[in-house]
């Protein structure tokens, strides 16, 4: 089945220790995007690659950063992590970026930083 | 800026009893609105949408009828289960950002046998 896939399903890192998370899919979909869950909230948008275009929001953090080698592959990584970067962290995908397109969330990767 | 707000919970309910989940939004375009269901412990699944006003969107018994007059996309189901159990989060797409989801805070159900 085409899906999201996101590696590892738990993290643990140290405080201050650089982490990669890691998502990739088989949809062969132009669009992949990272959000941030903390618990018991909505998910945030962090950015958005449309093909190799960056897109960031204007509110996260210069500690996040974002790789896309290739169509079916999206790194997040985390030079510095703080211990309020303890959250979900999900991928998604969508064909295109338009309002009406569904975006297909990976199972998330639960970060926890010590 | 657009922005989507849901019922808060928890709300419980008896097994077969008659859900409603209220969701209104704030949007300067036209937006496509979206339930998503986040069951513990997993990313977030699709349950249904709407993309223009008075369309319905329905899956697994749930329904929600995008209301452009009221600015609400209420989720309902006649009769829940308790594999119904989980977050359901509101969200909307506007066209004139991107695509960019924003979801209302999530509204958490848990159904008793």
């Amino acid at each position: 089945d085409a899906m999201v896939i996101q590696n590892p399903r738990y993290q643990v890192t140290q405080f201050g220790k650089p982490v990669t998370l890691s998502c990739s899919q088989t949809l062969n979909h132009n669009v992949m995007y990272w959000y941030q869950q903390k618990s018991s909230q909505a998910p945030k948008l962090l950015f958005h690659y449309y093909d190799k275009d960056f897109n960031n929001e204007a509110d996260t953090p210069d500690n996040f950063q974002s790789r896309r080698p290739n169509t079916s592959f999206c790194f997040l990584d985390i030079r510095s992590p703080g211990l309020g970067d303890a959250a979900m962290y999900l991928c998604a995908t969508s064909r295109v970026a338009g309002g009406g397109e569904t975006q297909y969330f990976g199972p998330g990767t639960r970060l926890l930083v010590l | 800026g657009d922005s989507v707000t849901q019922m808060e919970g928890p709300v419980t309910l008896s097994e077969e009893a008659f859900l409603t989940i209220n969701c209104t939004y704030t949007a300067t375009g036209y937006p496509s609105l979206f339930w998503y269901v986040q069951y513990p412990g997993e990313g977030l699944q699709l349950l249904l949408k709407a993309t223009k006003a008075d369309d319905k969107g329905s899956n697994k018994g749930f329904e929600a009828t995008y209301r452009k007059e009221t600015t609400s996309f209420h989720l309902e189901k006649g009769s829940v289960q308790v594999s119904d159990s989980a977050v359901y989060f509101c969200a909307l797409s506007d066209p004139n950002q991107g695509g960019k989801l924003i979801f209302g805070q999530g509204t958490e159900l848990s159904v008793k046998p």
